[in-house]
C-alpha cells in the first residue's frame, strides 16, 4: 500500500523558516517524481514544487520561487521542502503527492498526482 | 501560472448527471492530454478521479468520466449519489508547472 506521511508543520513567525518532510513507503520511491501541493484555509489547491527522480529537474511555482527549496533522499525514501522567508500568505496545509508520471520529455516525467499524504499544517503568524 | 476556471458550484438530484467544466488556455489544457480531476471531502486529502483527460484509476466508479475539447475539459458524474457531494478540482500540466482549477462544490439536493 502506497503511503506518504508529512511531518514538520507548525507555527512560525513571518520571515521565519520551516522544513517539511515526507516519508514514502509501499512503492519504489527512486522511480517516481514527487510534488508538493498546498491549500490555504478555505481555498483551492495550489501546486508548489516538483522534483525529478534524480533531482536533476526541479520546478517551483512563481509564488515560492527563491524562497522554497525542494530536495529528496532516495536512500531514505523521503522528499523535503525547505521554506524560508515565510509570509502570512504561505499559511496552508502542505501535501506531498506522488507524480503519476504519464508523459516524458527530456526534462522528466509528468502527469498528475496519484497518491497524496494527509497533509501538514503550516501557520505563519506573529 | 494562472488558475484554470471552474464554476463555483454545481448541484443535482440523486440519479441525475452533472458536468463540471474546466477552462484553460492553449498553454495548458489545450497543449497537453494531461488533464486530471480530484475529489476532496472536507478535512480530507484530494483523491485522483480521472487522469490523462478520460482515464479512471483502479477502483474509481465508471459513473465518473472525463473529456476535453480545445482549451476546455469536463468532468461528468452520472447517477449522482449522496457520497459524491464534495469539492472537485481539475488540473493540467502546463510545461514546467501544473495549474489547478479554481474548484467546484458539488451539492446533491
Amino acid at each position: 500500500e502506497v503511503q506518504l506521511v508529512e511531518s514538520g508543520g507548525g507555527l512560525v513567525q513571518p520571515g521565519g523558516s520551516l522544513r517539511l518532510s515526507c516519508a514514502a513507503s509501499g512503492f519504489t520511491f527512486r522511480n517516481y517524481e514527487m510534488n508538493w501541493v498546498r491549500q490555504a484555509p478555505g481555498k483551492g489547491l495550489e501546486w508548489v514544487s516538483y522534483i525529478r527522480t534524480s533531482s536533476i529537474t526541479i520546478y517551483y511555482a512563481d509564488s515560492v520561487k527563491g524562497r522554497f527549496t525542494i530536495s529528496r533522499d532516495n536512500a531514505k525514501n523521503s522528499v523535503y521542502l525547505q521554506m524560508n522567508s515565510l509570509r502570512a500568505e504561505d499559511t496552508a496545509v502542505y501535501y506531498c503527492a506522488r507524480d503519476g508520471s504519464r508523459y516524458y520529455d527530456s526534462n522528466g516525467y509528468y502527469g498528475d498526482f496519484d497518491y497524496w499524504g494527509q497533509g501538514a499544517l503550516v501557520t505563519v503568524s506573529s | 501560472q494562472s488558475a484554470l476556471t471552474q464554476p463555483a458550484s454545481v448541484s443535482g438530484s440523486p440519479g441525475q448527471s452533472i458536468t463540471i467544466s474546466c477552462t484553460g488556455t492553449s498553454s495548458d489544457v489545450g497543449s497537453y492530454n494531461l488533464v486530471s480531476w480530484y475529489q476532496q471531502h472536507p478535512g480530507k486529502a484530494p483523491k485522483l478521479m480521472i487522469y490523462e483527460v478520460s482515464k479512471r484509476p483502479s477502483g474509481i466508479s465508471n459513473r465518473f468520466s472525463g473529456s476535453k475539447s480545445g482549451n476546455t475539459a469536463a468532468l461528468t458524474i452520472s447517477g449522482l449519489q449522496a457520497e459524491d457531494e464534495a469539492d472537485y478540482y481539475c488540473c493540467s500540466y502546463a510545461g514546467s508547472c501544473y495549474a489547478f482549477g479554481t474548484g467546484t462544490k458539488v451539492t446533491v439536493l
